[in-house]
Protein backbone atom coordinates (compact mmCIF):
# COMPACT_ATOMS: atom_id res chain seq x y z
CA UNK A 1 0.00 0.00 0.00
CA UNK A 2 1.12 3.34 -1.28
CA UNK A 3 2.18 5.90 2.09
CA UNK A 4 1.61 9.53 2.18
CA UNK A 5 3.80 11.84 0.12
CA UNK A 6 6.16 14.61 1.29
CA UNK A 7 9.13 16.35 0.27
CA UNK A 8 12.57 15.32 1.78
CA UNK A 9 13.89 18.29 2.76
CA UNK A 10 13.09 22.20 3.25
CA UNK A 11 15.09 24.87 3.92
CA UNK A 12 14.16 28.01 5.68
CA UNK A 13 16.01 31.16 7.64
CA UNK A 14 15.98 31.81 10.92
CA UNK A 15 12.62 33.31 12.27
CA UNK A 16 11.33 32.61 8.45
CA UNK A 17 8.04 30.49 7.82
CA UNK A 18 8.08 26.95 6.68
CA UNK A 19 5.40 25.28 4.83
CA UNK A 20 5.34 21.19 5.07
CA UNK A 21 3.31 19.39 2.26
CA UNK A 22 1.49 15.66 2.93
CA UNK A 23 -0.32 13.89 -0.16
CA UNK A 24 -2.72 11.09 0.46
CA UNK A 25 -5.75 10.25 -1.22
CA UNK A 26 -9.63 10.19 -0.69
CA UNK A 27 -9.21 6.94 1.41
CA UNK A 28 -6.95 9.06 3.97
CA UNK A 29 -5.80 12.43 3.89
CA UNK A 30 -9.05 13.63 2.18
CA UNK A 31 -11.16 11.60 4.58
CA UNK A 32 -9.83 11.38 8.26
CA UNK A 33 -7.66 14.24 7.63
CA UNK A 34 -4.02 14.48 8.90
CA UNK A 35 -1.49 14.60 12.13
CA UNK A 36 1.84 15.74 12.23
CA UNK A 37 4.72 14.48 14.21
CA UNK A 38 8.11 16.28 15.11
CA UNK A 39 11.00 14.24 15.32
CA UNK A 40 14.71 14.78 16.68
CA UNK A 41 17.11 12.77 16.15
CA UNK A 42 17.48 9.97 18.74
CA UNK A 43 14.10 10.94 19.90
CA UNK A 44 10.83 9.17 19.36
CA UNK A 45 7.96 11.46 17.46
CA UNK A 46 6.22 14.23 19.40
CA UNK A 47 2.30 14.77 18.34
CA UNK A 48 2.21 18.46 17.11
CA UNK A 49 -1.20 18.41 15.41
CA UNK A 50 -3.97 16.06 14.82
CA UNK A 51 -7.57 16.06 12.79
CA UNK A 52 -5.48 19.10 10.79
CA UNK A 53 -5.33 21.76 13.39
CA UNK A 54 -5.61 20.33 16.38
CA UNK A 55 -2.85 21.11 18.99
CA UNK A 56 -1.73 19.04 22.07
CA UNK A 57 -1.27 20.75 25.24
CA UNK A 58 1.68 22.87 25.07
CA UNK A 59 2.54 22.89 21.57
CA UNK A 60 3.34 26.19 20.63
CA UNK A 61 0.77 28.20 18.12
CA UNK A 62 4.03 29.08 15.51
CA UNK A 63 2.68 25.44 14.15
CA UNK A 64 -0.80 25.38 12.82
CA UNK A 65 -1.62 22.88 10.36
CA UNK A 66 -4.51 22.86 7.39
CA UNK A 67 -6.01 20.70 4.46
CA UNK A 68 -7.66 20.81 1.00
CA UNK A 69 -8.63 18.25 -0.51
CA UNK A 70 -6.34 15.28 -0.13
CA UNK A 71 -3.19 17.72 1.15
CA UNK A 72 -2.72 18.50 4.07
CA UNK A 73 0.31 21.25 5.36
CA UNK A 74 2.02 22.11 8.40
CA UNK A 75 3.09 25.99 8.75
CA UNK A 76 5.61 27.27 11.30
CA UNK A 77 6.28 30.34 11.78
CA UNK A 78 9.22 32.61 12.97
CA UNK A 79 11.59 29.55 12.63
CA UNK A 80 14.06 28.48 15.70
CA UNK A 81 17.13 26.43 15.69
CA UNK A 82 14.96 24.27 17.77
CA UNK A 83 12.48 23.54 14.76
CA UNK A 84 15.42 21.60 13.06
CA UNK A 85 14.18 18.20 12.82
CA UNK A 86 11.96 15.62 11.02
CA UNK A 87 8.52 15.76 10.24
CA UNK A 88 6.07 13.27 9.83
CA UNK A 89 2.42 13.09 8.70
CA UNK A 90 0.17 10.25 9.26
CA UNK A 91 -3.62 9.75 8.37
CA UNK A 92 -6.02 6.80 8.98
CA UNK A 93 -6.69 5.14 5.52
CA UNK A 94 -10.20 3.83 5.85
CA UNK A 95 -10.04 1.50 2.82
CA UNK A 96 -10.77 -2.50 2.95
CA UNK A 97 -7.49 -3.20 4.69
CA UNK A 98 -7.87 -0.15 7.05
CA UNK A 99 -4.32 1.06 8.85
CA UNK A 100 -2.39 3.98 9.50
CA UNK A 101 0.17 5.41 6.76
CA UNK A 102 2.69 7.88 7.36
CA UNK A 103 4.35 10.20 4.78
CA UNK A 104 7.76 9.71 4.24
CA UNK A 105 9.28 12.23 6.25
CA UNK A 106 10.94 16.05 5.54
CA UNK A 107 14.10 17.17 7.04
CA UNK A 108 13.31 20.89 7.89
CA UNK A 109 16.58 22.69 7.93
CA UNK A 110 16.95 26.25 9.78
CA UNK A 111 19.40 28.23 8.08
CA UNK B 1 0.98 11.75 32.50
CA UNK B 2 1.05 8.18 30.75
CA UNK B 3 4.64 6.72 30.02
CA UNK B 4 4.94 3.55 27.90
CA UNK B 5 7.99 1.66 27.77
CA UNK B 6 9.68 -1.24 24.92
CA UNK B 7 11.02 -3.80 26.18
CA UNK B 8 13.02 -7.28 24.70
CA UNK B 9 15.79 -8.66 23.39
CA UNK B 10 17.93 -6.46 21.31
CA UNK B 11 19.19 -9.09 19.40
CA UNK B 12 17.19 -11.39 16.76
CA UNK B 13 18.58 -14.28 14.49
CA UNK B 14 17.25 -14.50 11.10
CA UNK B 15 13.91 -16.66 10.59
CA UNK B 16 13.17 -17.06 14.64
CA UNK B 17 10.10 -14.63 16.08
CA UNK B 18 10.77 -10.76 17.41
CA UNK B 19 8.80 -10.64 20.69
CA UNK B 20 8.40 -7.17 22.48
CA UNK B 21 6.28 -5.96 25.39
CA UNK B 22 4.88 -2.17 25.87
CA UNK B 23 4.14 -1.83 29.15
CA UNK B 24 2.10 1.57 30.19
CA UNK B 25 2.02 3.46 32.93
CA UNK B 26 0.36 6.74 34.79
CA UNK B 27 -2.97 5.07 33.54
CA UNK B 28 -5.07 1.67 33.25
CA UNK B 29 -4.90 0.76 29.68
CA UNK B 30 -7.96 -0.72 29.58
CA UNK B 31 -9.42 3.28 30.82
CA UNK B 32 -10.74 5.17 27.73
CA UNK B 33 -11.02 4.80 23.84
CA UNK B 34 -7.99 4.14 23.30
CA UNK B 35 -6.28 1.89 20.44
CA UNK B 36 -2.17 0.61 21.14
CA UNK B 37 0.04 0.32 18.46
CA UNK B 38 3.59 -0.55 17.37
CA UNK B 39 5.47 1.24 14.98
CA UNK B 40 8.51 0.96 13.89
CA UNK B 41 11.69 2.91 12.13
CA UNK B 42 14.87 1.80 10.08
CA UNK B 43 17.90 3.28 10.98
CA UNK B 44 17.76 6.52 8.75
CA UNK B 45 14.22 5.86 7.50
CA UNK B 46 10.63 6.78 7.48
CA UNK B 47 8.22 5.45 10.22
CA UNK B 48 6.38 2.59 9.38
CA UNK B 49 3.25 1.19 11.13
CA UNK B 50 2.57 -2.39 12.59
CA UNK B 51 -0.29 -2.84 13.82
CA UNK B 52 -2.76 -1.84 16.62
CA UNK B 53 -5.18 -3.28 19.50
CA UNK B 54 -8.17 -2.13 21.32
CA UNK B 55 -8.48 -3.63 24.84
CA UNK B 56 -11.36 -5.66 23.30
CA UNK B 57 -8.85 -7.38 21.65
CA UNK B 58 -9.55 -6.30 18.27
CA UNK B 59 -6.60 -5.35 16.06
CA UNK B 60 -5.90 -4.11 12.97
CA UNK B 61 -2.23 -4.49 10.95
CA UNK B 62 -0.04 -3.46 8.18
CA UNK B 63 -1.82 -5.47 5.03
CA UNK B 64 2.04 -5.31 4.22
CA UNK B 65 3.04 -7.25 7.29
CA UNK B 66 -0.22 -8.95 8.54
CA UNK B 67 1.12 -12.68 7.95
CA UNK B 68 3.69 -12.06 9.91
CA UNK B 69 2.07 -9.90 12.92
CA UNK B 70 0.50 -10.80 15.98
CA UNK B 71 -0.33 -8.00 18.85
CA UNK B 72 -1.93 -8.92 22.48
CA UNK B 73 -2.74 -7.34 25.53
CA UNK B 74 -2.61 -8.04 28.80
CA UNK B 75 -4.73 -6.04 31.05
CA UNK B 76 -3.98 -7.39 33.74
CA UNK B 77 -0.28 -6.50 33.97
CA UNK B 78 -1.18 -3.31 31.30
CA UNK B 79 1.10 -4.42 29.06
CA UNK B 80 0.63 -5.43 25.14
CA UNK B 81 2.96 -6.83 23.17
CA UNK B 82 4.22 -7.72 19.79
CA UNK B 83 5.30 -11.02 17.78
CA UNK B 84 6.71 -10.86 14.39
CA UNK B 85 7.55 -14.16 12.88
CA UNK B 86 10.26 -15.22 9.98
CA UNK B 87 12.31 -12.07 10.67
CA UNK B 88 14.81 -10.73 8.18
CA UNK B 89 17.70 -8.53 8.53
CA UNK B 90 15.22 -5.89 6.66
CA UNK B 91 12.92 -5.92 10.26
CA UNK B 92 15.83 -4.23 12.00
CA UNK B 93 14.91 -1.24 13.35
CA UNK B 94 13.87 1.04 16.42
CA UNK B 95 10.61 -0.19 17.53
CA UNK B 96 7.73 1.80 19.22
CA UNK B 97 5.40 1.38 21.35
CA UNK B 98 2.37 4.32 20.84
CA UNK B 99 -0.86 5.31 22.17
CA UNK B 100 -4.11 6.16 19.67
CA UNK B 101 -6.34 8.62 21.32
CA UNK B 102 -9.80 9.04 20.25
CA UNK B 103 -8.50 12.51 18.28
CA UNK B 104 -7.28 9.62 15.97
CA UNK B 105 -3.26 10.71 16.73
CA UNK B 106 -0.78 8.95 18.13
CA UNK B 107 -0.50 11.00 21.40
CA UNK B 108 1.92 9.24 24.02
CA UNK B 109 4.87 7.05 22.47
CA UNK B 110 7.67 5.14 24.39
CA UNK B 111 11.03 5.81 23.67
CA UNK B 112 12.34 2.92 21.54
CA UNK B 113 14.13 0.08 21.42
CA UNK B 114 16.52 -0.93 18.56
CA UNK B 115 16.07 -4.69 17.52
CA UNK B 116 18.64 -6.10 15.12
CA UNK B 117 18.47 -9.31 13.25
CA UNK B 118 21.60 -10.98 12.87
CA UNK B 119 23.06 -14.48 13.30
Amino acid sequence: QAGLTQPPSVSKGLRQTATLTCTGNSNNVGNQGAAWLQQHQGHPPKLLSYRNNNRPSGISERFSASRSGNTASLTITGLQPEDEADYYCSAWDSSLSAHWVFGGGTKLTVL
Amino acid sequence: QVQLQESGPGLVKPSQTLSLTCTVSGGSISSGSYYWSWIRQPAGKGLEWIGRIYTSGSTNYNPSLKSRVTISVDTSKNQFSLKLSSVTAADTAVYYCAREGPAAAHDYWGQGTLVTVSS
